[in-house]
């Protein structure tokens, strides 16, 4: 059974580019979370989808990012015209159902330069 | 109030020392609580839940939460090097139909060999 799977690793934008990061969720799960974190920093909340429903999308700035886990397929977030600020690593998690315990993918580390 | 707060740390503690971390959380309502490691650079992975009152142990490490002093801590029984990472407590508030969960800043553990 393999976890949750991310991709890009890594990924370089140069300002004014758009960034895709995709995840697809552990087989079995239906909730997907992405968080946001900057160096030294903590995990910041971004959004929270059900298949081909946005939950919960308080912790993500409401310009230029965007996320969608559609039917079929994984879980995209976009960032457009990406600036340096939006340098972070980006994870992924995905559970059964609410309250219950989140697994991570392995991130995707967004470089602007 | 933070949500969720950690010491920042570092805590460092000798080799074969307990290690003790500890979390509060300002939602009284929260039922379900979550520790979790993240090596540098890495993604965090999940080590404990906990939902009751009470100690959970599993192997070295030890949950305890405590409700009404909206405390939750790890302990670190027999440290080893290989634990030195940050550790980040995690909660799901009530308020947010417990989906959300929001993450400490996390405690940097050092044990020294």
């Amino acid at each position: 059974n393999a976890g949750v799977m991310q991709n890009p690793r890594h990924l370089v934008r140069r300002r004014g580019q758009e960034a895709r990061l995709r995840c697809s969720p552990m087989k079995g799960h239906s909730h997907v979370y992405w968080y946001r974190q900057l160096p030294e920093e903590g995990l910041k909340f971004m959004v929270y989808l059900q298949k081909e429903n946005i939950i919960d999308e308080s912790g993500m700035p409401k310009e230029r990012f965007s996320a969608e886990f559609p039917k079929e397929g994984p879980s995209i977030l976009r960032i457009q015209q990406v600036v340096r600020g939006d340098s972070a690593a980006y994870f992924c998690a995905s559970s059964t159902g609410e309250e219950t315990e989140a697994f991570f993918g392995q991130g995707t580390r967004l470089t602007v330069v | 109030q933070k949500e969720v707060e950690q010491n920042s740390g570092p805590l460092s503690v000798p080799e074969g020392a307990i290690a003790s971390l500890n979390c509060t959380y300002s939602d009284r309502g929260s039922q379900s609580f979550f520790w979790y490691r993240q090596y540098s650079g890495k993604s965090p992975e999940l080590i404990m839940s906990i939902y009751s009152n009470g100690d959970k142990e599993d192997g070295r490490f030890t949950a305890q939460l405590n409700k009404a002093s909206q405390y939750v801590s790890l302990l670190i029984r027999d440290s080893q090097p290989s634990d030195s990472a940050t550790y980040l407590c995690a909660v799901n508030p009530s308020y947010t139909g417990g989906f959300k969960t929001i993450f400490g800043a996390g405690t940097r553990l050092f044990v020294k060999a």
